[in-house]
């Protein structure tokens, strides 16, 4: 069985412009989540979604993040205007139901903004 | 509210030496739910184990096992006869049903296997 699919993998550009970070869940899966990884912040929880619906969206850092999820196998993350600071892990994952499931991570989308 | 702390920041220990990762979480909810992750060198997070709070029994798998009491909140982790390969860093997370669809991480526990 597939994974969480997570693209692109690396991801380099420059401040200010818009970045879109992509997220093909586990076939099945009724809810999902968006993380950022930083060294300084550790792991933190941006926004998950259950049945494509938003539930909970305050780790979102501000306007310039935004999150969607048209359908049941997609969602995306995206930065607009990117800064240096957003620099960081991504990671989507995936849980059959909400809550208390287990969550299975994909291989994360490095993000380097210059 | 609730919360994990994973006080070792960083552990070597040499091959083939046990060594035990501590978790200690805080809740008010008798009902939740505890995991084990493991992020290696390449970056991804991987799952090793989810408990529920009913269940105390300690689990084996392998080199791996987990010894959950609900006295101390703690659930710690110990490799037995380590090696490189369990070289990464090791989360701990609590997530309580009913509440919010929360997974809370700790901070982790960076695992140097040395050869």
């Amino acid at each position: 069985d597939a994974g969480v699919i997570q693209s692109p993998r690396h991801e380099v550009t420059e401040m200010g412009q818009e970045v879109t970070l992509r997220c093909k869940p586990i076939s099945g899966h009724n809810s999902l989540f968006w993380y950022r990884q930083t060294m300084m912040r550790g792991l933190e929880l941006l926004i998950y979604f259950n049945n494509n619906v938003p539930i909970d969206d305050s780790g979102m850092p501000e306007d310039r993040f935004s999150a969607k999820m048209p359908n049941a196998s997609f969602s995306t993350l995206k930065i607009q205007p990117s800064e240096p600071r957003d620099s960081a892990v991504y990671f989507c994952a995936s849980s059959r139901k909400q809550g208390t499931d287990t969550q299975y991570f994909g291989p994360g989308t490095r993000l380097t903004v210059l | 509210a609730q919360k994990v702390t994973q006080a070792q920041t960083e552990i070597s220990v040499v091959e083939k030496e046990d060594v035990t990762l501590d978790c200690v979480y805080e809740t008010r909810d008798t009902t939740y739910y505890l995991f084990w992750y493991k992020q290696p060198p390449s970056g991804e997070l991987v799952f090793l184990i989810r408990r529920n709070s009913f269940d105390e029994q300690n689990e084996i798998s392998g080199r791996y096992s987990w010894n959950f009491q609900k006295s101390t909140s703690s659930f710690n982790f110990t490799i037995t006869a380590s090696q490189v390969v369990d070289s990464a860093v090791y989360f701990c997370a609590l997530s309580e049903a009913g509440r919010d669809d929360k997974i809370i991480f700790g901070k982790g526990t960076r695992l140097h296997i040395l050869p």
